[in-house]
C-alpha cells in the first residue's frame, strides 16, 4: 500500500522560531523524495528535493532517514511568508503526495 | 518559460452538465498527471500519461470521468454528467518522467457543481 503520512498540524509558531516537520513513508524501495509548498488557493510548488546525505537551502534543511523511513524538514528563523502547507512527496512511480502539514507563522 | 497551463481557471456549472478541463504541459515533458484536491481527501491522483499513453487510471472515481491526451502538448479531463460531489480543484502537472522526477503543477481549475 502506498502511504505517506504527515502530521496535519496546524503548527502555530512565532516569527524567528525553528520548526520541524516529519513524514513517514511505507515503501522502502522509494528513491526520490521532495518537499512541496502550497499556499492557500494556489498550486503545489517544489520547495526542495531531499538527498540521502541531507541538504540545505538557506533557512531550510531536509533530511532522509532510510532505516526508519522518514523525511524531515527544518525551517530556521521562521518568517511570516513561510506560512503555507508543506507536502511530503515520495516516489512510488508515480509520486505520492502526503496530505500536508499546515504552518502558520505569527507576528 | 511557460509553465503548465490550465483552462478554465474557474468553472461553475449545474448538476448534469458536461465539464471539460484542459491542460497544456511544459514543452519537453513526457509525463502528464491529473489530480483532484479537496479539504477532506487532500491531493488525489486521478490518471497519468507517459508519452501520451494512459498508464494508470485507477484513481478515476467513476465512469463519468474520462481523460485524453491526443498529442504531447494537450490533455483534457471530462466529467459527464457532473455532480455536486465533483466540486474540487483539479490540477494538471507535468514532469520529465513518471518516477523520480519532480512534477510541475498548473494553477488549477476550481470547479463548482451546483
Amino acid at each position: 500500500r502506498k502511504e505517506v503520512e504527515q502530521d496535519p498540524g496546524p503548527f502555530n509558531v512565532p516569527e524567528g522560531a525553528t520548526v520541524a516537520f516529519n513524514c513517514t513513508y511505507s515503501n522502502s524501495a522509494s528513491q526520490s523524495f521532495f518537499w512541496y509548498r502550497q499556499d492557500c488557493r494556489k498550486e503545489p510548488k517544489l520547495l526542495m528535493s531531499v538527498y540521502s546525505s541531507g541538504n540545505e537551502d538557506g533557512r531550510f534543511t531536509a533530511q532522509l532517514n532510510r532505516a526508519s523511513q522518514y523525511i524531515s524538514l527544518l525551517i530556521r528563523d521562521s518568517k511570516l511568508s513561510d506560512s503555507a502547507t508543506y507536502l511530503c512527496v515520495v516516489n512510488y512511480t508515480p509520486l505520492v503526495f502526503g496530505k500536508g502539514t499546515r504552518l502558520s507563522v505569527i507576528a | 518559460d511557460a509553465g503548465v497551463i490550465q483552462s478554465p481557471r474557474h468553472e461553475v456549472t449545474e448538476m448534469g452538465q458536461e465539464v471539460t478541463l484542459r491542460c497544456k504541459p511544459i514543452s519537453g515533458h513526457n509525463s502528464l498527471f491529473w489530480y483532484r484536491q479537496t479539504m477532506m481527501r487532500g491531493l488525489e491522483l486521478l490518471i497519468y500519461f507517459n508519452n501520451n499513453v494512459p498508464i494508470d487510471d485507477s484513481g478515476m472515481p467513476e465512469d463519468r470521468f474520462s481523460a485524453k491526451m491526443p498529442n504531447a502538448s494537450f490533455s483534457t479531463l471530462k466529467i459527464q454528467p457532473s455532480e455536486p460531489r465533483d466540486s474540487a480543484v483539479y490540477f494538471c502537472a507535468s514532469s520529465l518522467g513518471t518516477g523520480v522526477h519532480e512534477q510541475y503543477f498548473g494553477p488549477g481549475t476550481r470547479l463548482t457543481v451546483t
